[in-house]
């Protein structure tokens, strides 16, 4: 079965900077998807990217990118410029075939005045 | 484009009292549809998944049901709540093919059970 392991429960960055967050996983396939979901107080799950494994080029939308290291099994999300609307939850997912996402235990993100 | 609803938002229970949640997807057909627990401060647990009508795997044993009467419509259920019922309950949506296979979720209900 596969795994989803994120080992930073709780991170804080000042307004403006850069932060990013760790995602590892544990899986034996080659073909799979890779996400990362927003959390914010309202507690409505919003999708802030994806990444297919059988792409190299690490996926980027906006201020939002990820380092995608396929053998070392590692997914993390880079926030340029943080804002404080980018205070939340965030969780990374994998997913493989079977339709069932894999979630980590997220990492709660404050992003400083 | 398409939405996702959920109701209703809030919703404080007695334990023993059943239970009803709807969820209902505008602007695709046969969706795979996810029902999820968020207990406080915890990551998702997925408790039932639906890829067509009629069509319920459940994940975990618990006290919940869940169906799909229609095509866009997915109901999870107790005949007697718990209070470990509480918690976060959220929906999901995918289109279950070709590339993506991301989900989108609906608001979600707190349920409380008292």
């Amino acid at each position: 079965a596969q795994t989803v392991t994120q080992s930073q429960p709780e991170m804080s960055v000042q307004e403006a900077e850069t932060v990013t967050l760790s995602c590892t996983y544990d899986t034996s396939e080659s073909n799979y998807y890779l996400f990362w979901y927003k959390q914010p107080p309202s507690r409505q799950m919003i999708l802030v990217i994806r990444q297919e494994a059988y792409k190299q080029q690490n996926a980027t939308e906006n201020r939002f990118s990820v380092n995608f290291q396929k053998a070392a099994k590692s997914f993390s999300l880079k926030i340029s410029d943080s804002q404080l609307g980018d205070t939340a939850m965030y969780f990374c997912a994998f997913f493989f075939g079977n339709e069932k996402l894999t979630f980590g235990t997220g990492t709660r993100l404050t992003i400083i005045p | 484009s398409q939405t996702i609803h959920q109701w209703p938002a809030t919703l404080v229970q007695p334990v023993g009292s059943p239970l009803s949640l709807e969820c209902t997807v505008e602007g695709t057909s046969n969706p795979n549809l996810y029902w999820y627990r968020q207990a406080a401060g915890r990551g998702l647990q997925l408790l039932f998944y639906s890829v067509g009508i009629g069509q319920i795997s459940s994940e975990v044993p618990q006290n919940l049901s869940a169906s799909r009467p229609q095509d866009r419509q997915f109901i999870l259920s107790s005949k007697k709540l718990l209070l470990s019922d509480s918690g976060f309950y959220l929906c999901a949506w995918s289109t279950g093919r070709g590339l993506g296979h991301e989900q989108y979720f609906g608001p979600g209900t707190r349920l409380t059970v008292t």
